[in-house]
């Protein structure tokens, strides 16, 4: 079955870069499908961070976009991410997801068990 | 951008029904399909409904989806212990070319 597990650092300095990689198992990436990542700060709700395809187009959320890389390595089944100049406010849980058919399909119907990664100095 | 508006929390005691709101605006709701997540504490989201009304395989059919005009509802019937939980609905935004999510709605089982 399609698994995916997140992986990076569980805490970043402020004003330094976040950087994630969501590994895919049991599908291939370049099959189809967007994938992308979504976050939920402690306590808080969730919140949309990016999307990408297997072609490297990427979709990210307005407010995070002049910070945000995302870019996929379809030989190694992994998609990452990359968040430039974080400061308290991007302390969450950070999930990797496999998206739905389309740009606007809302259908993550397959989730990564999330990485917690806290912004502290 | 602004989220989708829920209500905080919302509770029944086993065997009654649950309905959840999620409000929007034509950019969203309005104009595109609602998705529905279920949070088990501790645990990552789940996908519970998708394209407004439509339920995995494995979703039991106690939980129902629906959309009218700008606005979208999820049903708990027969609630079970096993659905407290939370519960967020999404939808794409064309005005932002983003997905919103809503803010959230902790259900309690009493």
């Amino acid at each position: 079955q399609v698994q995916l597990q997140e992986s990076g650092p569980g805490l970043v300095k402020p004003s330094e870069t976040l950087s994630l990689i969501c590994t895919v198992s049991g599908y291939f990436i370049s099959s189809g499908y967007f994938w992308g990542w979504i976050r939920q700060p402690p306590g808080k709700g969730l919140e949309w961070i990016g999307t990408i395809y297997h072609s490297g187009n990427t979709y990210y959320n307005p407010s995070l976009k002049s910070r945000l890389t995302m870019s996929v390595d379809t030989s190694k089944n992994q998609f990452s991410l990359r968040l430039s100049s974080v400061t308290a406010a991007d302390t969450a849980v950070y999930y990797c997801a496999k998206f739905g058919r389309s740009v606007t399909d809302g259908t993550f119907d397959i989730w990564g068990q999330g990485t917690v990664v806290g912004v502290s100095s | 951008q602004s989220a989708l508006t829920q209500p905080p929390s919302a509770s029944a005691t086993p065997g009654q029904r649950v309905t959840i709101s999620c409000s929007g605006s034509s950019s969203n709701i309005g104009s595109n399909f609602v998705y529905w997540y279920q949070q088990l504490p501790g645990s990552a989201p789940k996908l519970l409904i998708y394209t407004n009304d439509q339920r995995p395989s494995g979703v039991p059919d106690r939980f129902s989806g629906s959309k009218s005009g700008t606005s979208a509802s999820v049903t708990i019937s027969g609630l079970r212990s096993e659905d407290e939980a939370d519960y967020y609905c999404v939808a794409w935004d064309d005005s932002v070319s983003a997905f919103v999510f809503g803010t959230g709605t902790k259900v309690a089982v009493l």
